[in-house]
């Protein structure tokens, strides 16, 4: 069965400097990975996806994920958060079928 | 442009009321999905439609019941909610359900509370 691991529920940071969130996955077939983004109150919004070639994806603001077939990862990073990026992060895989396999999230948590 | 929209943005109602969601996407997209979210939990599938017709129903009880109208529209009727039902509740929509590529796009979410 697939899974998604988000292994941490919560991660303060300082602003400006860099964080990591991981996520790592579980699936004996070909995966495509997603990062979505909540702000308080919102939607999801999709802030990256992994479907083929490159395995480093970016997105347009700043945001990068790494997919590591080896360590069946796809850790979403950014060298300097800001206030603004203070958020829920969900990682979610699909694998085989249209059917999103959410983590249960990371709460990004920017301080000043 | 990759929009989803939802109206009403907040919803308070009885257990007896009716009251309906709803969901609009002009991408020419041809899936459409509802989700539940509880509080600090991911996203729970509940129905995905495809070229209009009810592809999938996540064992969701029927005092939900999804309609979809065209192809650009998806509502939710509640009949009869339960205080447990109070979630924020979301619509996404993808190109199909053709591969495993089809990028699913949220709108803003519905916080539904029952009282």
């Amino acid at each position: 069965a697939q899974s998604v691991t988000q292994l941490d529920s919560q991660v303060p940071v300082f602003e400006e400097a860099p964080v990591e969130l991981r996520c790592n996955y579980s699936s004996s077939v070909s995966v495509y990975l997603f990062w979505y983004v909540q702000y308080p109150n919102q939607g999801l919004q999709l802030l990256l996806k992994y479907l083929s070639g490159s395995t480093l994806v970016e997105s347009i603001n700043g945001f990068e994920a790494e997919f590591n077939k080896s360590q069946t990862s796809f850790h979403l990073r950014k060298p300097s958060v800001h206030i603004s990026d203070t958020a829920e992060y969900f990682c979610a895989v699909i694998s085989g079928t249209y059917k999103y396999i959410f983590g249960t999230g990371t709460r990004l948590k920017v301080l000043a | 442009d990759t929009e989803v929209t939802q109206t009403p943005k907040h919803l308070v109602m009885g257990m007896t009321n009716k009251k309906s969601l709803k969901c609009e996407q002009h991408m020419g997209h041809r899936a459409m999905y509802w989700y539940k979210q509880k509080a600090k939990k991911p996203p729970e599938l509940m129905f995905v439609y495809s070229y209009e017709k009810l592809s999938i129903n996540e064992s969701v009880p029927s005092r939900f019941s999804p309609e979809c109208p065209n192809s650009s529209l998806l509502n939710l009727h509640l009949h009869a909610l339960q205080p447990e039902d109070s979630a924020l509740y979301l619509c996404a929509s993808s190109q199909g359900l053709a591969g495993s590529t089809d990028t699913q796009y949220f709108g803003p979410g519905t916080r539904l509370t029952v009282l």
